[in-house]
């Protein structure tokens, strides 16, 4: 199993670039969720989702789009990037929303917003 | 509004001291995780507590929900370099996080 995976690793753009971050999981579970982490703040929840075509805003979802169209697949998209959006971004996955349930998380990806 | 906070935000301690981390909440969780993230990866889950009052050991650490559900702590016996990273607890509702401790063991 290769568990949470995350492309790319790195990526940096320029203001009003769009883009899409990629996460995908092999452990058939319902609950995905994408974070972001900034210096001092922990995670912050951007959006999640309960199973395939369904999805919810978290704390912080302006200027992210997202979609879930099979199990495995949940990307984020950035529609137009701002600096404020520079951040190290995570993409988890878990057997339930419920909670008690461990979350497992991707590599992240650093991105940059010039 | 942070929902949980932690505490100290920072650490800097000498191999073989002791420690304790805090994670406080106004509300209510019907579980709490700790989770410890190294440098350039995600998160990796430490323990789950359930249970008012629980007490859980995983080798030198020990994990405690506080009675009320709405805090726990960390205590780290005789710290090592490896127990260097950024500890993370976790609360149930739409899997909140705390603000994080950074922990640096020096040897």
């Amino acid at each position: 199993n290769a568990g949470v995976t995350q492309t790319p690793k790195f990526q940096v753009l320029k203001t009003g670039q769009s883009m899409t971050l990629q996460c995908a999981q092999d452990m058939n579970h319902e609950y995905m969720s994408w974070y972001r982490q900034d210096p001092g703040m922990g995670l912050r929840l951007i959006h999640y989702s309960v199973g395939a075509g369904i999805t919810d805003q978290g704390e912080v979802p302006n200027g992210y789009n997202v979609s879930r169209s099979t199990t495995e697949d949940f990307p984020l998209r950035l529609l137009s990037a701002a600096p404020s959006q520079t951040s190290v971004y995570f993409c988890a996955s878990s057997y339930s929303r419920i909670g008690g349930y461990e979350q497992f998380f991707g590599p992240g990806t650093r991105l940059t917003v010039l | 509004t942070q929902l949980l906070e932690q505490s100290p935000q920072f650490l800097s301690i000498q191999e073989g001291e002791n420690l304790t981390v805090y994670c406080n909440s106004s509300s209510v969780f019907s579980s709490l995780q700790w989770y410890r993230q190294e440098p350039g990866e995600g998160p990796v889950l430490l323990v789950t507590v359930v249970t008012g009052g629980e007490v859980k050991k995983l080798k030198r650490l020990t994990f405690q929900f506080g009675d009320a559900r709405k805090d726990s702590s960390l205590h780290i016996t005789a710290a090592q370099p490896g127990d260097t990273g950024l500890y993370l607890c976790s609360g149930t509702y739409k899997y909140i996080f705390g603000t994080g401790t950074r922990l640096k063991v020096l040897a």
